[in-house]
């Protein structure tokens, strides 16, 4: 079992569809990533957690640090939004990465 | 603030060469992170640097091997290459991760090994 699971691995939504990308991890860790990464290569870090809720935009990351899950939302989905989503723990000055959500958003 | 910057982008390489990849991290950044992204085993961590100290390596042979100076600029090198290393090779820094920074990634470097 993978100390990041991420699900579901694929995803493809209708534009305007409110998604949701789970992250569930089972390791001590200090914070909680999540980043996007286009088909070039690059990737973004969008939020970093500790605790709570934090919103940018139309992307919104939440943090439970007792049942030790993550949530990625993404309201009023845009075909630009396609990209994988990657959640990963921070832990011991390494980063421990899940195995990424392909999301697609058909226009 | 220029971001992260890796060079090459893009390089072919026989099997058994070696090959250097450099990133220099964010000004001011002191922690450099490298990860090799394959599509069948997706990001995995190679090694982290912080301060020219290596702190933390992932689980990777010693063919690969990388180094960090005191302008915090680092290198990864991989030598006697095997077809196998062809992935996108990935550096990232922060100013000390393990403490909830956010994270900057380069663009990254290809690597196609013939």
């Amino acid at each position: 079992k993978n100390e990041v699971e991420q699900s579901p691995q694929n995803l493809t939504a209708q534009e305007g569809e409110f998604i949701t990308i789970n992250c569930s991890y089972s390791v001590g860790i200090s914070a909680l990533h999540w980043l996007q990464q286009h088909p070039g290569g690059g990737i973004v870090s969008l939020f970093m957690l500790s605790s709570g809720k934090k919103k940018h935009g139309r992307l919104i990351a939440t943090i439970n640090i007792q049942e030790k899950h993550s949530s990625l939302h993404i309201t009023a989905s845009h075909p630009r939004d396609s990209a994988v989503y990657i959640c990963a723990g921070d832990s011991n000055y390494q980063l421990i990465w899940g195995a990424g959500t392909k999301l697609i958003i058909k226009p | 603030k220029a971001g992260v910057t890796q060079t090459p982008r893009y390089l072919i390489k026989t099997r058994g060469q070696q090959v250097t990849l450099s990133c220099s991290p964010i000004s001011g950044h002191r922690s450099v992170s490298w990860y090799q992204q394959t599509p069948g085993q997706g990001l995995q961590f190679l090694f982290e640097y912080f301060s020219e100290t290596q702190r933390n390596k992932g689980n990777f042979p010693g063919r690969f091997s990388g180094r960090q100076f005191s302008n915090s600029r680092s290198e990864m090198n991989v030598s006697t290459l095997e077809l196998g290393d062809s992935a996108l090779y990935l550096c990232a820094s922060s100013p000390e991760p393990g403490y909830g920074n956010t994270i900057y990634f380069g663009e990254g470097s290809w690597l196609t090994v013939v």
